[in-house]
């Protein structure tokens, strides 16, 4: 198994410019995460799907947006990039929300700079 | 060596000796608690987890304690390594969220090992 995978590892974007970050699981969880880390400010849930076709709002969304069309893909997308979105991103998924454990397992990150 | 939450952000320990982190979590509904491990340019990966039932847990080399009156989750490291050194997150799930729980995370503290 690979577990979460993300795609690309890094990136580097002009202000405006748009792109698609790809993360894939294949734990076939329900539960896919997307959150960036900042120095200092610890992981914050940008959004969130707790199955196929559904995708959810968490704490810091603006300025991206998300699909998940497929199970096993979560995709996140910046339509304009700023310099305020320069930061790690984290995928990851989990089996249950419902019913313990809560365990969230991660992808190795997408480290994206915007100038 | 001894860390204090959020309070004290970085820890720094002697090869051999005994590491204790500690996380002051937020909501006293919170029924289950996760520490992970941030290696440098990795995600976040699970160490040990805890329900609120139980005041302690052992896995291997580490020790999550649990103390429910003050609010309190330590994460004890025997005889640390230098493959410890990370930033260390502890994340809560609290038990009033409805069917889909969501992990609230901490802010984490860096341990670095000195050999």
């Amino acid at each position: 198994n690979a577990g979460v995978t993300q795609t690309p590892k890094f990136r580097v974007l002009k202000t405006g410019q748009s792109m698609t970050l790809l993360c894939a699981q294949d734990m076939n969880h329900e539960y896919m995460y997307w959150y960036r880390q900042d120095p200092g400010m610890g992981l914050r849930l940008i959004h969130y799907s707790v199955g196929e076709g559904t995708t959810a709002k968490g704490e810091v969304p603006d300025g991206y947006n998300v699909s998940r069309l497929k199970k096993q893909n979560f995709l996140l997308g910046l339509e304009s990039a700023a310099p305020s979105q320069t930061s790690v991103y984290f995928c990851a998924s989990s089996y249950s929300e419902e019913l313990p454990p809560y365990e969230q397992y991660f992808g190795p990150g997408t480290r994206l700079t915007v100038t | 060596g001894e860390s204090v939450g959020l309070h004290l952000p970085t820890l720094s320990v002697q090869e051999g000796d005994n590491s204790i982190i500690n996380c002051a979590y937020s909501n006293s509904a919170s029924d289950y608690f996760i520490w992970y491990k941030q290696e440098s340019g990795k995600g976040p990966q699970f160490i040990i987890d805890i329900r609120s039932n139980m005041d302690k847990r052992q896995g291997q080399r580490v020790t999550v304690l649990l103390n429910k009156t003050v609010k309190h989750l330590s994460l004890q490291i025997a005889a640390t390594q230098p493959g410890d050194s990370a930033v260390y997150f502890c994340a809560e799930t609290p038990s009033n969220a409805g069917n889909n729980r969501k992990l609230i995370w901490g802010l984490g503290t860096s341990l670095a090992v000195n050999p």
